[in-house]
C-alpha cells in the first residue's frame, strides 16, 4: 500500500540555520507529493506540492524536489525563522482526493 | 485559502456517552469533506469521506456505526462518536474540498478536536 515516512522530531534549530526534513514514500504508480504545515492552534495548510518526477515545489523560502529514483521529497529551507516553528507533514496522493500522511515533524526555531 | 472551523476544539466525556464534532466550511461550499484521526506521533489516518447529501464512504477498518458522519449541507459536516470508550481518545481533524477525481484538489483543514474519553 501507499505510505509516507518522515524523520522524527523534534528538530531544534537556531534562527538562520539550514533546514532539512527528510521524507520518503512508497506508492504504486506516480503519486503527487505535498508538504503541509500546521502552526500552533491552526489547521494544516498546504505549503508546497509537486505532481511529477523532478518537479520542484517552492513557497515561502521552502523547497522540495520530487525524486523518483530515491522515492524522496525532502523539505529544505536555507535560513529558518522563529515564525517557521510548526509541525510539518509530508503527504502523497495517488489518485483522486485521498491523502496519505507521514507522522509529522515538529520544528522548533530558537532566536 | 478557505477557512474551516471545528467545534469543539477540546472535549472530555465519560465512557459510554456520545460526542458530536462539527466541521464548518466558512467561506466556500464544500461538496466533499474528509475526517481524519491522529494518534500521538502517528500519521493522520483518513477515516471517511463524506459528500453532501449522500452517505459517507468509510475506510477499511473504520466502524461506520460507531463513527456516524452526516453531511447535510455544503458548509457543515458532523462526526458523532457513539458510545465512546477510552480507546477512541484521539485528535480528530476534518478537511473540506471540491469533488473531482481527475486530479488532486486542495483540501482545507480544520484546527482539529481533541477528544478524551475517561
Amino acid at each position: 500500500g501507499n505510505s509516507v515516512t518522515q524523520m522524527e522530531g523534534p528538530v531544534t534549530l537556531s534562527e538562520e540555520a539550514f533546514l532539512t526534513i527528510n521524507c520518503t514514500y512508497t506508492a504504486t504508480g506516480y503519486p503527487s507529493l505535498f508538504w503541509y504545515v500546521q502552526y500552533p492552534g491552526e489547521g494544516l495548510q498546504l505549503l508546497l506540492k509537486a505532481t511529477k518526477a523532478d518537479d520542484k515545489g517552492s513557497n515561502k523560502g521552502f523547497e522540495a524536489t520530487y525524486r523518483k529514483e530515491t522515492t524522496s521529497f525532502h523539505l529544505e529551507k536555507g535560513s529558518v525563522q522563529v515564525s517557521d516553528s510548526a509541525v510539518y507533514f509530508c503527504a502523497l496522493s495517488a489518485g483522486g482526493n485521498k491523502l496519505v500522511f507521514g507522522a509529522g515533524t515538529i520544528l522548533r526555531v530558537k532566536s | 485559502g478557505a477557512v474551516v472551523s471545528q467545534h469543539p476544539s477540546r472535549v472530555i466525556c465519560k465512557s459510554g456517552t456520545s460526542v458530536k464534532i462539527e466541521c464548518r466550511s466558512l467561506d466556500f461550499q464544500a461538496t466533499t469533506m474528509f475526517w481524519y484521526r491522529q494518534f500521538p506521533k502517528k500519521s493522520l489516518m483518513l477515516m471517511a469521506t463524506s459528500n453532501e447529501g449522500s452517505k459517507a464512504t468509510y475506510e477499511q477498518g473504520v466502524e461506520k456505526d460507531k463513527f456516524l458522519i452526516n453531511h447535510a449541507s455544503l458548509t457543515l459536516s458532523t462526526l458523532t462518536v457513539t458510545s465512546a470508550h477510552p480507546e477512541d481518545s484521539s485528535f480528530y481533524i476534518c478537511s473540506s474540498g471540491t469533488s473531482g477525481t481527475s486530479s488532486y484538489n486542495e483540501q482545507f483543514f480544520g484546527p482539529g478536536t481533541r477528544l478524551t474519553v475517561l
